[in-house]
């Protein structure tokens, strides 16, 4: 069974520029989750979704948005990007909320 | 609300000698608790989890963890370190009592062992 893909996988953008980052969970699984990973910060939650509704979401800005598709494809959105956005963000899926997660390689952002 | 504490940021320990990474939980009702390994450049991998029943839960890798209400910890052992174990390793805990919670991760404890 594939694992969790997450594309891209390294991104470089401008301060002020939006981006979109993209997570396919494993079949089968219909909660997604997505963290921000920084060596000052550790791993910060930043959403969950179960069957395309969000269920849960952290201490972000309105900035940091995501959505899950009905096949239970992810996408993160961050705009208006800022030099504190630079991270690993993690995406995970599990088969339901309380199952371990099991998470995909990230997207290295790197914002300039 | 719900917290995890690792209160080591970093385990050194020589291949072959036991190793334990700590964990200590905080919920208001009764815990999912989870332990993850990253490598570098990776992201997390699932070692072992506890949700009910035995207290001494095993996992991958030769990886074992004691849950302890009293304590409220769940400590991450293995009998005897490999090198290829170095790695950062998280702790996590979601409360059940509460459908809406997430899951909170510790601040993560590097392992270092050495031959």
């Amino acid at each position: 069974k594939a694992g969790v893909t997450q594309t891209p996988r390294y991104l470089i953008k401008t301060r002020g520029q939006q981006v979109t980052l993209s997570c396919s969970p494993i079949s089968g699984h219909r909660s997604v989750s997505w963290y921000q990973q920084t060596p000052g910060q550790g791993l910060q939650f930043l959403f969950e979704y179960f069957s395309e509704t969000q269920r849960n979401k952290g201490n972000f800005p309105g900035r940091f948005s995501g959505r899950q598709f009905s096949n239970s494809r992810s996408e993160m959105n961050v705009s208006t990007l800022e030099l504190g956005d630079s991270a690993l963000y993690l995406c995970a899926s599990s088969l339901q909320e309380i199952h371990e997660q099991y998470f995909g390689p990230g997207t290295r952002l790197t914002v300039t | 609300a719900q917290s995890v504490a690792q209160p080591e940021d970093q385990v050194n320990v020589a291949e072959g000698n036991p190793l334990t990474v700590k964990c200590t939980y905080s919920v208001s009702g009764n815990p999912y608790l989870f332990w993850y390994v990253q490598y570098p450049n990776r992201g997390l991998q699932f070692l072992l989890k506890y949700i009910t029943g035995d207290n001494l839960v095993k996992g991958s890798y030769g990886f074992e963890a004691e849950f302890n209400k009293s304590q409220t910890s769940f400590h991450l052992k293995k009998p005897s370190a490999l090198v290829s174990d170095s790695a950062l390793y998280f702790c996590a805990v979601r409360d059940i009592a509460g459908t809406a919670s997430k899951l909170t991760f510790g601040t993560g404890t590097r392992l270092q062992v050495t031959l």
